[in-house]
């Protein structure tokens, strides 16, 4: 079974309208952290917002915020009021602190155009 | 700036050659992480270091290998090069604390391109 899903391979999305990027992931392990990534097309990867899964609350950094729902094992990225700039890939990733600590699992990515 | 450093940022050769890539890790970080990212594809796990120990193997070639140096600084050689060798490869630094929360830190990537 694949540890990270992300099921939309492109969105489009309005100028100054939110956005959610999902994320599923797999694990048995109790403590993991979430991750999120965006790789422009410059090609860099940058990292955006983390997520543990003894979180009480959702993470927020700025204009990105995850929603994170434990029971159903997903973590979906939420960008608000986009901005042309926010046009990239946007990679989930996954680390398990007990399995397998040593990897980052990342989904296949979701390409987002923002639309002006 | 993630203060990773890869170089060389491009490479192009030909098909059977043999390259060496380089990556420094940022200061503190004992963990060096190598990916492998194909034209409009996801990140592959290749290879993790930990202070010079190999620590996970992820979907690497056996033409493929790669160190970690007393310094830190990690080399990931690829020989007798493919077409299907053409790709991104990132190295990623991180683990400064050992824990799950440790984000990783990744490098500007190098190109590579088999001709």
């Amino acid at each position: 079974a694949q540890k990270i899903t992300q099921t939309q391979p492109g969105m489009f999305v309005q100028e100054k309208e939110a956005v959610t990027l999902d994320c599923t992931y797999d694990t048995s392990d109790p403590s993991y952290g979430l991750f999120w990534y965006k790789q422009p097309s410059s090609g860099e990867m940058i990292f955006l917002i983390y997520q543990g899964s003894y979180d009480q609350q959702n993470a927020t950094e700025g204009r990105y915020s995850l929603n994170f729902q434990k029971a159903r094992k997903s973590a979906n990225l939420v960008i608000s009021a986009s901005q042309l700039g926010d046009s990239a890939m946007y990679f989930c990733a996954m680390r398990e602190s007990l399995y397998n600590f040593n990897k980052f699992y990342f989904g296949s990515g979701t390409k987002l155009n923002v639309k002006p | 700036d993630s203060g990773v450093t890869q170089t060389p940022k491009h490479l192009i050769t030909a098909t059977g050659q043999r390259v060496t890539l380089r990556c420094s890790p940022r200061s503190g970080d004992l963990s060096v992480y190598w990916y492998q990212q194909s034209l409009d594809q996801g990140l592959q796990f290749l290879i993790q270091y930990y202070n010079g120990e190999e620590r996970a193997k992820g979907n690497i070639l056996e033409r493929f290998s790669a160190q970690q140096f007393p310094d830190l600084h990690s080399e990931l050689n690829l020989s007798s090069l493919e077409l299907g060798d053409s790709a991104l490869y990132f190295c990623a630094s991180g683990d400064r604390g050992g824990s799950v929360s440790d984000e990783q830190f990744f490098g500007p990537g190098t190109r590579l391109t088999v001709l």
